[in-house]
């Protein structure tokens, strides 16, 4: 079936630096959604994507649909980033997302 | 705007019962999902409803468990007779279907059966 490969599956950044998280699909895919789980276990929306980039504040993400991958960057990572993220895609004309598996981030002082 | 409303955000059944799950989707968006969300499956697609209309209910446990959409306002996932392999967080989300299905999630209904 459909499988989105996330990684890395937990990152630690101090204040103030910046990492990337990876989608890898093993298909192509019409759209990629990027949330972070908040401390209430709601999934907030990041991006949407479906081409190109798009870039919020401190985070960016790029989708590659020929490619099968996407980005999300962090920089000037604060505290408050701490969760874990999930990117989600759906296949071309389809609307059943496909979930990776979380990268769980923690931003420390 | 309050997000998709899902209620309860517990609740504990006993082997047997019968589980109603309620999701109260962003108002003015036409398509709603349910997914069923364990450690060992991860996120698992349940139906999707367009209009109030059920499109796909591939997902879906072909015994036990139904869904409807009466109004525009809110989805029921009902399971009858639960069985301890129900036990999931149950998420819904909603979608406004235009120029993609961006898709935004409730908090979930943790479902535990005893």
């Amino acid at each position: 079936g459909d499988q989105v490969e996330q990684s890395p599956s937990a990152l630690s950044l101090h204040e103030g630096t910046g990492s990337a998280l990876r989608c890898n699909f093993t298909t192509t895919m019409r759209a990629v959604q990027w949330f972070r789980k908040n401390s209430r276990g709601s999934l907030i929306n990041l991006f949407y994507l479906a081409s190109g980039t798009k870039e919020n504040g401190r985070l960016k993400s790029a989708f590659d649909s020929k490619e099968r991958y996407s980005t999300l960057h962090i920089r000037d990572a604060q505290l408050e980033d701490s969760g874990t993220y999930f990117c989600a895609a759906d296949r071309t004309g389809g609307y059943k997302v496909v979930f990776g598996s979380g990268t769980r981030l923690l931003v420390s002082p | 705007n309050a997000g998709v409303i899902q209620t309860p955000r517990h609740k504990v059944t006993g082997k047997g019962q019968e589980a109603t799950l309620w999701c109260e989707p962003i108002s003015g968006h036409s398509a709603v999902f349910w997914y069923r969300q364990t450690i060992v499956q991860g996120l698992e697609f349940l139906t999707y409803f367009r209009n109030q209309a059920p499109i796909d209910d591939s997902g879906m446990p072909k015994e036990r468990f139904s869904a409807q959409m009466p109004n525009q306002s809110h989805s029921t996932l009902k399971i009858q007779s639960t069985q301890p392999q129900d036990s999931a967080v149950y998420l819904c989300a909603s979608s406004l279907e235009t120029g993609g299905y961006e898709q935004y999630f409730g908090p979930g209904t943790r479902l535990t059966v005893l």
